[in-house]
């Protein structure tokens, strides 16, 4: 079946450090979903992106999905203590019609003050 | 307005019990799924409904666990024969149309086996 995985598993960045999470996806996806789980609480949308090569941009975070659709990355720029939760990447699959939504593994940032 | 309510927010239960979990999603949303998310992990596919019908079910462990929505509105997820690894968070989430959309989760029901 399809598989997400996210690399890292754990970032620890200091205050004002830039973060990247990646999401590889074994299968091609019609779009994909970042989500932020802060500690405690439950995912919260981001962001989704759909085309090929897609880059947008909220703020300090970047978000850019890969030329295949198999892959894509957050990236944070400068970190701020209200940065520190848990990324996921979530894909529904090849087609617009494929409804299985697959969460990736996760990034957990900690950010230090 | 109100986002996904889920109800009981917290469930304690013994092995071979059964129980029910509720979610009450967006008013006007179409789309339902049922996940679960067991500590340090992402959350895990367990059903997607598109209005009152289970479009995958693909993800349910297996025939102890089933789950309905009868009037295209409120789901229940049911687990019969509880077992300890059926410990984690059950998380509901609802969406305007299907996985082209974002999706909106409660809080979550953390259900505990014992």
């Amino acid at each position: 079946g399809q598989q997400v995985m996210q690399i890292p598993q754990y970032q620890h960045v200091q205050e004002g450090e830039d973060f990247t999470t990646y999401c590889n996806s074994s299968t091609t996806l019609s779009n994909i979903q970042w989500y932020k789980q802060r500690p405690g609480g439950h995912p919260v949308f981001l962001i989704q992106l759909v085309k090929s090569g897609e880059v947008k941009k909220q703020k300090r975070l970047t978000f850019q999905f890969g030329e295949a659709k198999k892959n894509s990355s957050l990236h944070i720029t400068a970190t701020q203590t209200t940065d520190v939760g848990t990324y996921f990447c979530a894909g529904p699959g090849p087609s617009v019609g494929y409804q299985k939504v697959t969460f990736g593994t996760g990034t957990k940032l900690q950010v230090i003050p | 307005g109100a986002g996904v309510s889920q109800t009981p927010s917290n469930k304690v239960t013994e092995k071979g019990k059964y129980v029910e979990l509720r979610c009450d999603p967006i008013s006007g949303h179409t789309a339902l799924y049922w996940y679960r998310q067991s500590l340090g992990q992402g959350p895990e596919f367990l059903i997607y409904f598109q209005g009152t019908g289970a479009a995958d079910d693909s993800g349910l462990p297996n025939d102890r666990f089933f789950a309905v929505r009868p009037e295209g509105s409120v789901s229940t997820l049911k687990i019969q024969r509880t077992e300890r690894g059926d410990s984690a968070v059950y998380l509901c989430a609802s969406s305007t149309s299907s996985s082209y959309n974002e999706q909106f989760f409660g809080p979550g029901t953390r259900l505990t086996v014992l």
